[in-house]
């Protein structure tokens, strides 16, 4: 059974560009998260998925930040615009019941 | 404010011996607690977790013991084989249909051999 993918692995833009990332689930977890790991803090929770829905979205920093899961497969998060503050490792992560599956995580760095 | 706190940065154990983890957490309302590894560049690793209505979960070589009135859960690793060496995060995750989890800073564990 294949794992929680991610793409790109990583990813280096300038301040003021954006970026989508991509997550896709296994294949019939109904739950997906986004969490952020910025450099030498803890891995945070950004929001959660109920198949197509957005069941708790309080850990979004703020509105540059856009999540979506059209048809409730895979998801996308993009920033727009990129700022400084948001490198780090974003992880995605699945679940059908109440263990979470991680992703290997997509680096982004904002120059 | 730290919700689920990891101590220790770090532990270095001989290769054979056990290696205690240990995470303390302050919400009373968290009621399922997940131990994950992690390798660097890798995303975390399921590796066991432990529903607040039992105080000691175990598979294989790993065992997580909870103690809810001190709010304090531990992972026991025996014997410890050099490819635990990891960083190791205690998360838990609250009551109802909140499935966030919330983690601690981790801690790197390095088996010697």
């Amino acid at each position: 059974e294949a794992g929680v993918t991610q793409f790109p692995s990583h990813s280096v833009i300038e301040k003021g560009q954006t970026v989508t990332l991509r997550c896709d689930p296994i294949s019939g977890h109904d739950n997906l998260y986004w969490y952020r790991r910025v450099m030498g803090k803890e891995i945070k929770f950004l929001l959660h998925f109920v198949k197509e829905s957005k069941q708790d979205e309080s850990g979004m920093p703020n509105n540059r930040f856009l999540a979506e899961r059209t048809g409730g497969t895979y998801s996308t998060l993009k920033v727009q615009p990129a700022e400084l503050e948001d490198s780090g490792v974003y992880f995605c992560a699945s679940s059908q019941y109440d263990t979470q599956y991680f992703g290997p995580g997509t680096r982004l760095t904002v120059l | 404010d730290q919700q689920v706190k990891q101590n220790s940065p770090s532990l270095s154990v001989q290769e054979g011996r056990i290696s205690i983890l240990n995470c303390d957490y302050t919400n009373s309302m968290f009621d399922y607690f997940l131990w994950y590894k992690k390798y660097p560049a890798e995303g975390p690793t399921f590796l066991i977790s432990i529903s607040s209505i039992k105080d000691k979960n175990e598979d294989g070589r790993f065992t997580v013991f909870l103690n809810k009135s001190a709010k304090h859960l531990s992972l026991h690793i025996v014997p410890s084989q050099p490819g635990d060496s990891a960083v190791y995060f205690c998360a838990a995750m609250g009551g109802g249909s909140n499935y966030k989890l919330t983690f601690g800073k981790g801690t790197l564990l390095t088996v010697n051999p």
